[in-house]
């Protein structure tokens, strides 16, 4: 099935640093999802975007929702451990009955 | 308030044999979802129900099938498994159909041998 494509794959960050992810798709989207996921856990959602060149921020993290709708990003700031995880982007067409699309995923890891 | 809920968590299942998932959607939602998480990719979609209808449908075989019952509980049936199904499913509640704000449960962990 279709996945977004989502970079980079894995970072490698010190605490304290800021992390900037992109998702891109061949395809436009009416909303775009940012989720993270814990081990043995499902996604949990962070950020979502609504609107064509939306930017929107929750704590430390600021997601934006292209202008050609068919890209995002999400920036956290000032990295902590607990922001160790896998996150994923997300996109929905509209309508609600053909589900998410996700991305595979940005593995985020930080070194002490 | 209680999350989504799955069950069972783990699985071990034999090719060809038959399974089947469940889920509890939190209280008052009425769309249930279900997505294949494949280890190192993202979850993709398989169903959505809402108000015990199906709503959509991805790229699986007819060989997964999905119902949703008054409550808005919900099972996922996979039959004659594969190898490849080894995954794990996870199951989402919304409000409504138009709805994204998805809550995902914790997952079931199925592997097929």
């Amino acid at each position: 099935g279709q996945q977004l494509n989502q970079s980079p794959q894995s970072m490698f960050i010190q605490e304290g640093e800021d992390v900037s992810m992109n998702c891109t798709s061949s395809s436009i989207f009416n909303t775009w999802l940012w989720y993270k996921q814990d081990p043995g856990e499902g996604p949990v959602l962070l950020i979502a975007l609504y609107k064509a060149g939306e930017l929107t921020s929750n704590g430390r993290l600021t997601a934006q929702f292209g202008i050609t709708r068919k890209d995002s990003f999400l920036n956290i700031s000032a990295s902590i451990p607990s922001d160790v995880g896998i996150y994923f982007c997300a996109g929905h067409w509209g309508g609600g009955a053909d589900g998410l699309t996700f991305g595979k995923g940005t593995h985020l890891i930080i070194q002490p | 308030d209680a999350g989504v809920t799955q069950s069972p968590t783990h699985l071990i299942k034999t090719r060809g044999q038959h399974v089947t998932l469940r889920c509890s959607p939190i209280s008052g939602h009425k769309s249930v979802s279900w997505y294949q998480q494949v280890l190192g990719q993202g979850p993709q979609f398989i169903f959505q129900y809402y108000e015990k209808e199906e709503r959509g449908r991805g790229n699986f075989p007819d060989r997964f099938s999905a119902r949703q019952f008054p409550n808005y509980s919900s099972e996922l049936n996979v039959n004659a498994l594969l190898l490849g199904d080894s995954a794990l499913y996870l199951c989402a509640s919304s409000p409504g159909q138009g709805s994204y704000g998805y809550t995902f449960g914790s997952g079931t962990r199925l592997t097929v041998v």
